[in-house]
């Protein structure tokens, strides 16, 4: 099915120890972000890359690093992983602008120890 | 800077029982508006949008109004169904065609 496919769906790290997020979609869209989510605090942007080739900071980026492989791939990089790092993180990639909406991946489950 | 701001929850309704959620933003120029659902162990999916003023966006029974002059987007369903239990965020697509400003999010418990 077309959509945006995130790997792994869950992962338990210790603390200092590194991991990338995998996230590629299929629809040919331009633009692709991560997104983490934390309870109480809603969606928050990590970092977005509006199209191949760039990247930028969005709300959150500290302590993480992004590569947009091709227009297909985004990845998400800890690079030492803090127990403030346990959260969802969404993919979530569109088209387009302004009235285009996102497509989400299903999401990571992130702990850790 | 451009925002989102929805009622908070958790809200508890019964079956067959009348919903609204509110949801006021606010924003530079004339952003596209959406609501999006999320069930339990799931990612968010589109549940309905409105890109102009006075616009209704509708789906699987939810409706809102895109109202510029109060500056909302109120979630609204008839008849809600216990299968409607999930969460809900309101959110807005700005001046910075890269970003989405999301709301915190509803969460919706329908008890049968």
């Amino acid at each position: 099915n077309a959509g945006v496919t995130q790997t792994p769906k869950f992962q338990v790290l210790k603390t200092g120890q590194s991991m990338t997020l995998q996230c590629a979609q299929d629809m040919n869209h331009n633009s692709m972000y991560w997104y983490r989510q934390d309870p109480g605090m809603g969606l928050r942007l990590i970092y977005y890359s509006a199209s191949e080739g760039t990247t930028d900071k969005g709300e959150v980026p500290n302590g993480y690093n992004v590569s947009r492989l091709n227009k297909r791939e985004f990845s998400l990089r800890l690079e030492s992983a803090a127990p403030s790092q346990t959260s969802v993180y969404f993919c979530a990639s569109r088209t387009g602008t302004g009235s285009y909406g996102y497509t989400f991946g299903s999401g990571t489950r992130l702990t850790v120890v | 800077g451009d925002s989102v701001t929805q009622m908070e929850g958790p809200v508890t309704l019964s079956e067959e029982a009348c919903l609204t959620i509110n949801c006021t933003y606010t924003a530079t120029g004339y952003p596209s508006l959406f609501w999006y659902v999320q069930y339990p162990g799931e990612g968010l999916q589109l549940l309905l949008k409105a890109t102009k003023a006075d616009d209704k966006g509708s789906n699987k029974g939810f409706e809102a109004t895109y109202r510029k002059e109060t500056t909302s987007f109120h979630l609204e369903k008839g008849s809600v169904q216990v299968s409607d239990s999930a969460v809900y965020f309101c959110a807005l697509s700005g001046g910075n065609f890269n970003k989405f400003y999301f709301g915190s999010g509803t969460k919706l418990n329908v008890k049968p």
